[in-house]
């Protein structure tokens, strides 16, 4: 069974203060991992899928990088408008499913 | 915005009776899943469609259950409805089997 754990589990920031968020994974076989961001009572929203170890991409002030049990997302520098929960998942091999395991996300603020 | 347009986004409802949420995919995409979030136990996954056929289910209660219809979209239905059963729906779509899914922005659904 695939299982995403992340941590921590909130953080609070000063604007400017960056920092990593880490989320740790147990998949058979990766089809890829994904990082979303949900703002309170909306839909998450797509930030990065990364597929291999080393692999890393980035959006403006956040960086998402991969290793074969963990991945890491850079805030650099953020803004109060960075606030948000970020949400890790993985999409393996088992079952024959597409569908996403998800962490329980990282609440995320950032204080002017 | 997504592209992915879930109907209602509210829905408040007595226990013991049956709800339909809809889902209409991202123009293109050809896969959609359900998905359940609740305080305690975040993003669920439910169940996937792939053009019209069922792939894949996840945590999905016997008492729910969902089809894709030839225009893709999508319903999930839930009868017999819990006070456990208040959560956010949401509905999430795909080009492909390995690629990332983009969520609507949900329907909450309250049990009193």
């Amino acid at each position: 069974e695939d299982q995403v754990t992340q941590s921590p589990e909130a953080l609070r920031l000063q604007e400017g203060e960056s920092s990593s968020l880490n989320c740790s994974y147990t998949v058979s076989g990766l089809r890829g991992l994904f990082w979303y961001r949900q703002d309170p009572g909306k839909g998450p929203e797509f930030l990065f899928t990364l597929y291999s170890a080393g692999e890393e991409k980035e959006k403006e002030r956040l960086k998402a990088t991969l290793t074969k049990k963990e991945s890491f997302l850079h805030i650099t520098a953020p803004k109060p408008e960075d606030s948000a929960t970020y949400l890790c998942a993985v999409r393996g091999l088992g079952g024959g499913a597409d569908g996403l395991t998800f962490g329980k996300g990282t609440h995320l603020i950032i204080q002017p | 915005d997504s592209g992915v347009t879930q109907t209602p986004k509210h829905l408040i409802t007595a226990t013991g009776q049956r709800v339909t949420l809809r889902c209409s995919p991202r123009s293109g995409d050809l896969s959609v899943y359900w998905y359940q979030q609740s305080l305690d136990q975040g993003l669920q996954f439910l169940i996937q469609y792939y053009n019209g056929e069922e792939r894949a289910k996840g945590n999905i209660l016997e008492r729910f259950s969902a089809q894709q219809f030839p225009d893709l979209h999508s319903e999930l239905n839930l009868s017999s409805l819990e006070l456990g059963d208040s959560a956010l729906y949401f509905c999430a779509s795909s080009v492909a089997w390995n690629t990332e899914a983009f969520f609507g922005q949900g329907t909450r659904l309250t049990v009193v």
